[in-house]
């Protein structure tokens, strides 16, 4: 079965920078896309970018452009997402999804807390 | 870039009744790539509808997408009490993914 495994949350402070995992099982890595979404506590969804996972090419919101990397590694069948120069108002749950149209499979989520 | 405006934000409604959903975009939908989600507190968004009236594998029946255009549509025609929660709608195919504000089903 399709699952999607990110790695636990993170406090950092801020200005500092994250880098969120994302595992995948149960399909062939490199025909799927990655998306990553944001959601701030109490908010709704953003869409903060893709990766392919076939050539790593990417598309990012252009409110966080500059800020975030995404990235892949097909030989771990992981997807990487960095963002820099964090503020308090990046405190959010990071989610992945498969794909880069509609998401059927999601993974757990990944509380980023920025505070000092 | 398309705006999806989600109405109304707060649904009340009682296990039983029926809901009616909406979704609207600035601009027009390019082949009805619309989906809806739904999200529990603490979970992760669950799809239910793409290309704006497709079930996803597992929905029940008693959700409903329809709509073109501009105007969207998530009708779920009997609430039962798991159904109680927040809904969005999502707007892909483009290079860009938006999402609604969210409604809230309570």
């Amino acid at each position: 079965q399709v699952q999607l495994q990110q790695s636990g949350g993170e406090v950092k402070k801020p200005g500092a920078s994250v880098k969120v995992s994302c595992k995948a099982s149960g399909y062939t890595f490199m025909n799927y896309g990655i998306t990553w979404v944001r959601q701030a506590p109490g908010q709704g969804l953003e869409w903060v970018g893709w990766i392919s996972g076939y050539n790593g090419n990417t598309n990012y919101a252009q409110k966080f452009q500059g800020r975030v990397t995404m990235t892949r590694d097909i030989s771990t069948s992981t997807a990487y997402m960095e963002l820099r120069s964090l503020r308090s108002d990046d405190t959010a749950v990071f989610y992945c999804a498969r794909g880069s149209d509609f998401f059927g499979f999601w993974g757990q989520g990944t509380m980023v807390t920025v505070s000092s | 870039e398309i705006v999806l405006t989600q109405s109304p934000g707060t649904l009340p409604l009682s296990p039983g009744e029926g809901a009616t959903l909406s979704c609207r975009a600035s601009q027009t939908v390019t082949k009805n790539y619309l989906a809806w989600y739904q999200q529990k507190p603490g979970q992760s968004p669950r799809l239910l509808i793409f290309d704006a009236s497709k079930r996803a594998a597992g929905v029940p029946d008693r959700f409903g997408g329809s709509g073109s255009g501009t105007d969207f549509i998530l009708t779920i025609s009997r609430l039962e009490p798991e159904d109680f929660a927040v809904y969005y709608c999502q707007l892909y195919g483009g290079s860009v993914t938006t999402f609604g504000q969210g409604t809230k089903v309570e």
